[in-house]
């Protein structure tokens, strides 16, 4: 149960486009197209973005979006406001009923 | 308003035992899965453990498995921890979360989390 591997920091300017990965292994990530993220503002309580890789839950701006390609995740950010500086926690179901977090990306808008 | 409320956190020495509380309104509680999910002070989110729906299945990560029981009373929408031999890197706020309609796609909504601290 091997934490998920997430940049520690990324940044970008309003209205550019960021990325955050996540890296995990064939047992988790890799394995299962049920990759979540979360953001987390500070002093709150974590926010779904995105589940099943690439659903976007109701209320979810279309700016975010997931994708996966082997053992890694994505969420990109695009057309950044000010208001999506959060710290950004990805998750992957990883078999036997377990789930595993990465570590967070704090995301910067500049 | 959906809604999952924590209580029960607290100050506890090592060694020592506490459980928390989750109380759950705004939706059909016993339709859905529960988690515990954790977070050290300036650290990032932990898993902690997951019961289905009816409270006949419950998993746990193995830094808790053995320390820690999860269960569930549909009848009062509430869902437990209960946490023994604790340790000091067992300080963290708390959270419990409902597992999306589909169970293992994720955790759609959050309660605001209860603060353990365990030292002497």
């Amino acid at each position: 149960q091997s934490a998920l591997t997430q940049p520690r920091s990324v940044s970008g300017s309003p209205g550019q486009s960021v990325t955050i990965s996540c890296t995990g292994t064939s047992s988790d990530v890799g394995g299962y197209n049920y990759v979540s993220w979360y953001q987390q503002l500070p002093g709150k309580a974590p926010k779904l973005m995105i589940c099943d890789v690439s659903k976007r839950p109701s209320g979810v701006p279309d700016r975010f979006s997931g994708s996966k390609s082997g053992n890694t995740a994505s969420l990109t950010i695009s057309g950044l406001q000010a208001e999506d500086e959060a710290d950004y926690y990805c998750c992957s179901f990883a078999g036997t009923y377990t789930w595993v977090f990465g570590g967070g990306t704090k995301l910067t808008v500049l | 308003e959906v809604q999952l409320v924590e209580s029960g956190g607290g100050l506890v020495q090592p060694g020592g035992s506490l459980r928390l509380s989750c109380a759950a309104s705004g939706f059909t509680f016993s339709s859905y899965w529960m988690h515990w999910v954790r977070q050290a002070p300036g650290k990032g989110l932990v898993w902690v453990s997951r019961i289905n729906s009816d409270g006949s299945s419950t998993n746990y990560a193995d830094s808790v498995k053995g320390r820690f029981t999860i269960s569930r009373d549909n009848a009062k929408n509430t869902l437990y921890l209960q946490m023994n031999s604790l340790r000091a890197d067992d300080t963290a706020v708390y959270y419990c979360a409902r597992a999306t309609i589909f169970g293992v796609s994720g955790m759609d909504v959050w309660g605001q989390g209860t603060t353990v601290t365990v030292s002497s």
